[in-house]
């Protein structure tokens, strides 16, 4: 799997949109991007996942540059239950899904009254 | 909402003793994980299962270890003779495959080995 590398940590106000950059600029061409978040030593917390085309849903967006080397996760109108550690994980998707996650050290997202 | 369980949450042994972790992954899931996290560190892979056997473990995943799916809902770890280092966050995840594997993980046991 492709290496990621995050910001360790960002500050965003309450109500203003959290822009979480991640650069893979090693990322292959079956690998896709996946967002998770781990919340205070909960399970990771699926996001978000794309492959070259720019994803929302409604947690969040996810945009991918067009040469894939980097991507921003964007949360719209964060609160502080968004407060989190924020790993960004590039690896094969396959229709068999045995493949394990590899997590980084994350950014740790904190978000201000 | 369908999710992952665990139990217990907080797991307390004597070193040299055995745990057994459980899980209960979403019901149409097939494929098991056991991830562990130690305190202030990365969340770590140790071994995935798929079809009642092993697809692939980590380095961690020594000897002492082991999982069962025992009865087709329950999916557990075992630690057989426990040590020290073993002091982590357990969390169990289980994706359903087939084109749709993002995976789910559960709220964690906390084992502490004194």
């Amino acid at each position: 799997d492709a290496k990621t590398t995050q910001p360790p940590s960002m500050d965003c106000a309450e109500g203003r949109a959290a822009n979480l950059p991640c650069n893979h600029s090693t990322i292959s061409g079956n690998e896709y991007v996946y967002w998770y978040r781990q919340i205070h030593s909960q399970g990771p917390q699926y996001i978000i996942h794309g492959l070259k085309n720019n994803e929302t849903n409604e947690m969040a967006s996810l945009i991918i540059t067009e040469d894939r080397k980097s991507s921003t996760l964007i949360l719209p109108h964060a609160t502080l239950r968004d407060t989190a550690v924020y790993y960004c994980i590039v690896r094969v998707r396959r229709n068999f899904g045995n493949e394990k996650l590899t997590f980084g050290t994350g950014t740790r997202l904190t978000i201000i009254p | 909402e369908p999710e992952v369980t665990q139990t217990p949450s907080h797991q307390v042994t004597q070193m040299g003793q055995e745990v057994i972790l459980r899980c209960v992954p979403i019901s149409n899931h097939l494929y098991f994980y056991w991830y562990r996290q130690i305190l202030g560190q990365k969340v770590e892979f140790l071994v995935s299962f798929y079809n009642n056997e092993i697809s692939e473990k980590s380095e961690i995943f020594d000897d002492q270890f082991s999982v069962e799916r025992p009865d087709g809902s329950n999916f557990t770890l075992k630690i057989r003779s426990t040590k020290l280092e073993d002091s982590a966050m357990y969390f169990c995840a289980s994706t359903r495959g087939l084109g749709n594997n993002e995976q789910f993980f559960g709220p964690g046991t906390r084992l502490t080995v004194l």
